[in-house]
This record gives C-alpha cells, sequence and structure tokens, in this order.
C-alpha cells in the first residue's frame, strides 16, 4: 500500500512565524503535490513537484515556497504565517508521467493565530 | 477554466438506501476518479475510470466514465453508516498536464442508522 505520511496532524502557530509542514511517501513515487482544503473551496494546489529540485507553481503559490531535496520528501513553507493561511493542508503523491492516481497524507490542520 | 460541477452537495439517507451522485463538466478529460474523504482525514481513492463508457465496482461501489467524456457518476449501494463522509470526483484533462487534477467540490453524505 502507497503510505503518505506528514509530519503533524495539528499545528497552532502565531502570525509571522516561518512554518514548514513536511510531507514524505515510501513508494519511490516521482510526483508530489500540496493542497489545501477550506470549506465550499474544495481542494486548491498550491505547489507540486515531478522530480527531486523541480517544482512548479499550483492555483494559489501566493505566500507559500516549497522544497524537494529528496524524492520521498515534499517540504511546504509558510515564510511569514498569516491569519488567511488558516486552513487543512494535504499532501499527496502520483507515480511517474502516467500516473494520474494521487494518494494523499492524512493532513494537517494548521491555525494560525 | 475547467471545472467539476458536482452534485448533489449533501444527502441525507437512512441506512440500506442507495446513493448516487454525479460530476460533470463543459470540458473533456480522460480520467475520472472518485475519492472518499472521513472527517480529519485526507481522502482515500475509491475507483479509477481510464476508457469512456467504463463501469467500475470496488464493493458496493459503482463508478461510471460518461460516453461524452464530460461526466461520471458514483452509486453506493445498500449503504451503512460508515459510508458517511465526503465524496469528491477529480478528473485529467485531455491533453493537459500529466500531474494535475482538477477536483469538485464535493459531496456530504450522512446515514442515519
Amino acid at each position: 500500500d502507497v503510505k503518505v505520511t506528514q509530519s503533524s496532524r495539528y499545528l497552532v502557530k502565531r502570525t509571522g512565524e516561518k512554518v514548514f509542514l513536511e510531507c514524505v511517501q515510501d513508494m519511490d513515487h516521482e510526483n508530489m503535490f500540496w493542497y489545501r482544503q477550506d470549506p465550499g473551496l474544495g481542494l486548491r494546489l498550491i505547489y507540486f513537484s515531478y522530480d527531486v529540485k523541480m517544482k512548479e507553481k499550483g492555483d494559489i503559490p501566493e505566500g507559500y515556497s516549497v522544497s524537494r531535496e529528496k524524492k520521498e520528501r515534499f517540504s511546504l513553507i509558510l515564510e511569514s504565517a498569516s491569519t488567511n493561511q488558516t486552513s487543512m493542508y494535504l499532501c499527496a503523491s502520483s507515480f511517474g508521467t502516467s500516473g494520474t492516481e494521487q494518494f494523499f497524507g492524512p493532513g494537517t490542520r494548521l491555525t494560525v493565530l | 477554466g475547467q471545472q467539476l460541477n458536482q452534485s448533489p452537495q449533501s444527502m441525507f439517507i437512512q441506512e440500506g438506501e442507495d446513493v448516487s451522485m454525479n460530476c460533470t463538466s463543459s470540458s473533456i478529460f480522460n480520467t475520472w476518479l472518485w475519492y472518499k474523504q472521513d472527517p480529519g482525514e485526507g481522502p482515500v481513492l475509491l475507483i479509477a475510470l481510464y476508457k469512456a463508457g467504463e463501469l467500475t465496482s470496488n464493493g458496493r461501489l459503482t463508478a461510471q466514465f460518461g460516453i461524452t467524456r464530460k461526466d461520471s457518476f458514483l452509486n453506493i449501494s445498500a449503504s451503512i453508516p460508515s459510508d458517511v463522509g465526503i465524496y469528491f470526483c477529480a478528473a485529467r484533462r485531455s491533453g493537459g498536464s500529466n500531474y494535475k487534477l482538477t477536483f469538485g467540490k464535493g459531496t456530504l453524505l450522512t446515514v442515519n442508522p
């Protein structure tokens, strides 16, 4: 079974703090994704990566950056957290260029005070 | 832009009833996926459809890839309390990025025992 893990299930941070969300997958998938999920807005893609050190902006990249130094790990960084970044953050991974099926982690619920 | 219109937004049913939900779009897609998300968890892949007209089952779940490639439906037969959750459709566009999925906003299913 594909396993995608996220470093924290719940996180509370203060406005202006730098926040790191970590995601690890154990299936040697090339592609990794970060989404945020908000009521009424569904899942929105923040960034994705199709290879180590490669990244592409998704639909809502403002206020976020990412890092992929190793194939199994994809980090989402909030340089200066703001209250409008309070959300559920979901990481996903998929296989190669033909890998449509994305497998999700359990999510991190981030609250920014 | 591409959008998936998922309906209904929510359903309240009695245990044992059958359920039907669907996703439609004005765009053509070459893959349709259905996910289920339990409260506080990440989405879990239920069924993947790769061919127009394809009908696929997974236990009590049945999904079909519409012949026009612009829609898909999911049926759940003989619902049970653990079917409660949010069901999402997702699709990959023909000729589009190999990595990106478009998501519906979800159908919230409540099953009364």
